[in-house]
């Protein structure tokens, strides 16, 4: 049973405009979500993360939405860039035993940006 | 200052082989988490390691182990190899009290 979903496998938008990445969790334990990049033939790399005491945290032209009650996140990017073409992760953790577990990650989404 | 390192890039492999991947942490990280990442799929967690130990596992058999180093590089271990190992691996190290893990490049194994 999958508990974070990326019901999008594919997204297009066009250059210039907002890029809007839908995850939705089950998991009610999760307290920390976290955003991650990745290329082909590369690892993943670290974009931005909030805990379950926030709804928002930004960081440039990224910013994270955090929607506790319908157990939703999203990633804004604006504006989209040529870079920003690639597959990204959403992700969740439980902090417990005075550690962060492992991340439980939903399958992704292939972000396109059309010139 | 290095990020992760893993070694090798890739491996190829026949079925019933054992099969020892590598990864160094980012400078100063104490905790090495292992991920497998089948196509088209996300990183899928296997284990946690901290202090040497196996801190946290994921739902994987024990044909895959792990070890921890006192420098706190770290080893995965897959053995009886099977058709379906075939995924790259993936290494992340973080600090044991931060939520963010650091991915390296991955290791891509082929079980022929």
């Amino acid at each position: 049973d999958q508990q974070v979903k990326q019901n999008s496998p594919s997204l297009s938008v066009q250059e210039g405009r907002i890029s809007i990445l839908n995850c939705d969790y089950t998991n009610s334990m999760f307290d920390y979500f976290l955003w991650y990049k990745k290329y082909p033939a590369e690892g993943p790399t670290f974009l931005i993360s909030i805990s379950s005491i926030k709804d928002k945290n930004e960081d440039g032209r990224f910013t994270v939405f955090l929607n506790k009650s319908a157990k939703h996140l999203s990633l804004h990017i604006v504006p989209s860039q040529p870079g920003d073409s690639a597959v990204y992760f959403c992700a969740a953790s439980i902090y417990s035993g005075g550690g962060a577990d492992g991340l439980t990650f939903g399958k992704g989404t292939h972000l396109i940006i059309q010139p | 200052d290095a990020g992760v390192t893993q070694s090798p890039t890739h491996l190829i492999k026949t079925r019933g082989q054992q099969v020892t991947l590598r990864c160094s942490p980012k400078s100063g990280h104490d905790t090495v988490s292992w991920y497998q990442q089948a196509l088209g799929q996300g990183p899928q967690f296997i284990f946690q390691y901290y202090e040497e130990e196996e801190r946290q596992r994921g739902n994987f058999p024990d044909r895959f182990s792990g070890h921890q180093f006192p420098n706190y590089s770290s080893e995965l271990n897959v053995n009886a190899l099977l058709l379906g190992d075939s995924a790259l691996y993936l290494c992340a190290s973080s600090f044991t009290t931060a939520n963010e893990q650091f991915f390296g490049p991955g290791t891509r194994l082929t079980v022929l």
